[in-house]
């Protein structure tokens, strides 16, 4: 089945800097990709996802890059803001029912 | 809020308790989810529901029991659980197809003594 990785488990950003986060996958068949972002108390949102037929998708501060042929994809928060700091997930899907998540990363951004 | 409510917020039960999760969406939605999360683990798909019918089982122990009496509505029926399951659990819904947007509930912070 479909394996996704997603690097750092923790980040700290200074308010303002940019954040990267990356996951990479196993299943080459994998061909959606979304980002969710969990804050505390409550379940995960959807924030900004890509599909396998473009390269990179932008809304406001937030970008997806993804790279098809090395499996990976990476989310940008640019001019980070003190309500950015959340665990956001990255998850993968082939069209099935299952959506694969990354094990998290926890993004603290310092005033 | 994202329409998605789910009760209780909170459970603490014994090992030979008998408690059910509560999920409630009126969003139309089609599809509902059950979901584990547990620290530094990814979210581990649970149970999955189209249009009433369970169409994934993703090797689930037995003494969690899904329900799902309408497309509203989905509860999870929990019996002889183990400290281990200890987690929370979380709720989903989503319109159309398995890559339409999934819409969570807070969740059910679940503590087994």
């Amino acid at each position: 089945g479909e394996n996704v990785e997603q690097h750092p488990s923790t980040l700290s950003v200074q308010e303002g800097d940019s954040a990267v986060i990356k996951c990479t996958y196993s299943d080459s068949a994998s061909n959606y990709f979304p980002w969710y972002k969990q804050e505390l108390g409550k379940g995960p949102q959807l924030i900004i996802d890509i599909r396998s037929n473009v390269g990179e998708k932008k809304d406001q501060r937030i970008a997806v890059t993804l790279n098809k042929t090395a499996k990976h994809f990476s989310l940008h928060i640019t001019e980070t803001q003190p309500e950015d700091s959340a665990v956001y997930f990255c998850a993968a899907n082939q069209g099935n029912e299952k959506l694969t998540f990354g094990t998290g990363t926890r993004l603290t951004i310092i005033p | 809020e994202t329409g998605v409510t789910q009760t209780p917020r909170h459970l603490v039960m014994g090992m030979t308790n008998k408690k059910s999760l509560k999920c409630e969406q009126h969003l139309g939605h089609n599809a509902m989810y059950w979901y584990k999360q547990s620290a530094k683990k990814p979210l581990e798909l649970m149970f999955v529901y189209n249009f009433k019918e369970q169409t994934e089982n993703n090797s689930v122990p037995s003494r969690f029991s899904p329900e799902c009496p309408n497309s509203s509505h989905l509860f999870l029926h929990l019996h002889t659980l183990q400290p281990e399951d200890s987690a929370l659990y979380l709720c989903a819904s989503r319109p159309g197809g398995p890559q339409e947007t999934q819409y969570f509930g807070p969740g059910t912070r679940l503590l087994v003594l």
